[in-house]
C-alpha cells in the first residue's frame, strides 16, 4: 500500500465547474501536506501547502486536510482550460523528502 | 535563467550504456533532490543533498545509480549499465531552506531529463 493514494483519473469537466481532487494517506504522523501542479512535459510546481488540519484558500484554490479521516482535498472554483494539468498531492514527513501521490490528470473543456 | 536547469532534456541509450544527467540548481539553494517519474506515476524520491553532503540516498533503486554534488552546486546523476526499467523522467529540484512545507522551503523543479533505454 502506497503511503499516499490518489485517483489517477482522468477527470474531465466543463469550464466554470468546481473541481474536487482527493487523496488519502496512511500515516497519522504526517503533518505537512502540499499540492503540486504539473503541466505536460514540465516539472511540478507548488500550488499550496497546509499544516495539520483545516482549510487554506488562495484565489480559486482551497486546500483542505481532515486528519481524522486522513483525507486531503483540493477544490478549484470556476475552473479554466489553463487548469488542465496533473495535480499531485504530497506530504513532507519531516525527513527532507517529499512523497507524492500518483497524480490526478484534469482536463477542463472550454 | 533563474530556474533549475537540467540537461540533456532527452536521452536515448542502448541497454548497457552509462548515462549522466546534469542538474544546475537555483543559485544559493542549499538543498537538492533527485526524483524519478515513470509514465503515469508521481515522482519517486531518489536522493537528497544539503550542500555537498548526500544526506539521504535511500531511494536509489540499485547500486547502478550514483549521484554527486562535489561543490555544493551542480549535481550529476549517473546510471551505469542502463536497463529498460530505467526509462523515466528524472527530475531535479532545489530549495532554499531545510523546512520543505514553508515558503522558504518550497521545492523548485527543473523540466526533467527524459531517459529512454532501448
Amino acid at each position: 500500500q502506497k503511503e499516499v493514494e490518489q485517483d489517477p483519473g482522468p477527470l474531465s469537466v466543463p469550464e466554470g465547474a468546481i473541481v474536487s481532487l482527493n487523496c488519502t494517506y496512511s500515516n497519522s504522523a504526517f503533518q505537512y501536506f502540499m499540492w503540486y501542479r504539473q503541466y505536460s512535459r514540465k516539472g511540478p510546481e507548488l500550488l499550496m501547502y497546509t499544516y495539520s488540519s483545516g482549510n487554506k484558500e488562495d484565489g480559486r484554490f482551497t486546500a483542505q486536510v481532515d486528519k481524522s479521516s486522513k483525507y486531503i482535498s483540493l477544490f478549484i472554483r470556476d475552473s479554466q482550460p489553463s487548469d488542465s494539468a496533473t495535480y499531485l498531492c504530497a506530504y513532507d514527513g519531516g525527513y527532507q523528502k517529499v512523497t507524492f501521490g500518483t497524480g490526478t490528470k484534469l482536463q477542463v473543456i472550454p | 535563467g533563474a530556474g533549475v536547469s537540467q540537461s540533456p532534456r532527452y536521452k536515448v541509450a542502448k541497454r548497457g550504456q552509462d548515462v549522466a544527467l546534469r542538474c544546475d540548481p537555483i543559485s544559493g539553494h542549499v538543498s537538492l533532490f533527485w526524483y524519478q517519474q515513470a509514465l503515469g506515476q508521481g515522482p519517486e524520491f531518489l536522493t537528497y543533498f544539503q550542500n555537498e553532503a548526500q544526506l539521504d540516498k535511500s531511494g536509489l533503486p540499485s547500486d547502478r545509480f550514483f549521484a554527486e554534488r562535489p561543490e555544493g552546486s551542480v549535481s550529476t546523476l549517473k546510471i551505469q549499465r542502463t536497463q529498460q526499467e530505467d526509462s523515466a523522467v528524472y527530475l531535479c529540484a532545489s530549495s532554499l531552506a531545510r523546512r520543505l512545507a514553508s515558503k522558504t522551503g518550497e521545492l523548485f523543479f527543473g523540466e526533467g531529463s527524459r531517459l529512454t533505454v532501448l
